[in-house]
């Protein structure tokens, strides 16, 4: 059962245009939500969070949107570099004595220069 | 600052034989530790997580184990491993009280079995 889906295995942007990648989660539950960056052969690094009492949260070009009565989650990346190219995660979790984070498949982010 | 070292970053191993991946984070204490892997193709799957020395949940009936002997110790075990371990295996760990910051993974170790 996967509770967290990215459903864009792959995505190609232009230099400088906007990405937007998506993520759509199951478990109502779920009211903290991250984005991770991961290249080739590296362990994934923390982009961004929100969690479930904003719709939004910016940090420069990475913005992510939370649509909580659809269960949709989004990133933005404005302008988009060729160093974004990599593989983005999203990942959700719910309070509880310990949380643990339930990851999407992944989205391949490929910036055309 | 809180450091993660994870080793080997590569194994080529065959059916049938043991494995063990080391973990260790320097600079706290009393981390939460888990081991995820990534299948090809395949999202990030969470194995194991550990609250505590000695203290290990398995998220995923399958053929590994895992122990963590010291505070700031974790390991990935198999007596037996099968072609289907195959993958890229992630160290990581968290604060409870940093949860916005998600987790901090190591750089991870790429299985094959051969």
């Amino acid at each position: 059962d996967q509770q967290v889906k990215q459903n864009s295995p792959s995505l190609s942007v232009q230099e400088g245009r906007i990405s937007i990648l998506n993520c759509d989660y199951t478990n109502s539950m779920f009211d903290y939500f991250l984005w991770y960056k991961k290249y080739p052969a590296e362990g994934p690094t923390f982009l961004i969070s929100i969690s479930s009492i904003k719709d939004k949260n910016e940090d420069g070009r990475f913005t992510v949107f939370l649509n909580k009565s659809a269960k949709h989650l989004s990133l933005h990346i404005v302008p988009s570099q060729p160093g974004d190219s990599a593989v983005y995660f999203c990942a959700a979790s719910r309070t509880s004595g310990t949380y643990k984070y339930i990851f999407g498949t992944g989205t391949r982010l490929k910036v055309l220069a | 600052s809180q450091t993660i070292h994870q080793w080997p970053a590569t194994l080529v191993q065959p059916v049938g034989s043991p494995l063990s991946l080391e973990c260790t984070v320097e600079g706290t204490s009393n981390p939460n530790l888990y081991w995820y892997r990534q299948a090809a193709g395949r999202g990030l799957q969470l194995l194991f997580y550990s609250v505590g020395i000695g203290q290990i949940s398995s998220e995923v009936p399958q053929n590994l184990s895992a122990s963590r002997p010291q505070d700031r110790q974790f390991i990935l075990s198999s007596k037996k491993l099968l072609l289907s371990d195959s993958g890229f295996y992630l160290c990581a760990w968290s604060v409870q009280r940093y949860r916005a910051y998600g987790y901090t993974f190591g750089s991870g170790t790429r299985l094959t079995v051969v």
